[in-house]
């Protein structure tokens, strides 16, 4: 049973505009999460992420917000750029587990930035 | 290097075979993870190391998949008689501390024929 769930598998947008990426979560015990991005043949990169305590964080061009009462939480992307198009997972971890850091992914979501 | 690095990045096996995974984290980081990534899904969690120690394994598969970190820097992941669900790309991260952030290694591509 995933504890992380991307529905969208795939999302294209036009260079400039807003990309908006989605993440279900089924564990209430999770308390930090992460988005990362991935090009192929390349391993994961960090992106953002947000603790349980807060309800948004922002970086740049990339914000990422929480709903704990909805467990959801969503990437947003403005405005996009081709180079942000790559696979984009949404992961998990709990306290106090968080220490050994024991990530849950989901499957990814792949976006498309438009020229 | 700079960042994770992990070798070989593809690796081709006929079942039944053993092969050793390696992985080469960031110098100086304390944390160590190997994760499995089948295709169409994300990575999912086999192990980690804090230092020489192997502090949680519950993630790998069977007994077939084992690792070890012995001198707590380079971690080596050896999966015994490969089956062709082990086909996989086989992630390596390392933080400096744990509970940091976790940089990943490009992976190592197992196909098992």
């Amino acid at each position: 049973d995933q504890q992380v769930k991307q529905n969208s598998p795939s999302l294209s947008v036009q260079e400039g505009r807003i990309s908006i990426l989605n993440c279900d979560y089924t564990n209430s015990m999770f308390d930090y999460f992460l988005w990362y991005k991935k090009y192929p043949a390349e391993g994961p990169t960090f992106l953002i992420s947000i603790s349980s305590i807060k309800d948004k964080n922002e970086d740049g061009r990339f914000t990422v917000f929480l709903n704990k009462s909805a467990k959801h939480l969503s990437l947003h992307i403005v405005p996009s750029q081709p180079g942000d198009s790559a696979v984009y997972f949404c992961a998990a971890s709990r306290g106090p587990g968080r220490s050994q850091g024991n990530l849950i992914f989901g499957k990814g979501t792949k976006l498309s930035v438009k020229p | 290097g700079a960042g994770v690095s992990q070798s070989p990045r593809y690796k081709v096996a006929k079942r039944g075979q053993d092969v050793a995974l390696r992985c080469d984290p960031i110098s100086g980081h304390v944390s160590l993870f190997w994760y499995q990534q089948a295709l169409g899904q994300g990575p999912e969690f086999l192990t980690y190391f804090q230092n020489e120690a192997q502090l949680d394994k519950s993630g790998l598969p069977s007994d077939r998949f084992f690792a070890e970190r012995p001198e707590g820097s380079v971690s080596t992941l050896k999966i015994q008689r490969t089956q062709q669900e082990d086909s996989a790309v086989y992630l390596c991260a390392s933080s400096l501390q744990p509970g940091g952030q976790q940089f990943f290694g490009p992976g190592t591509r197992l196909t098992v024929l």
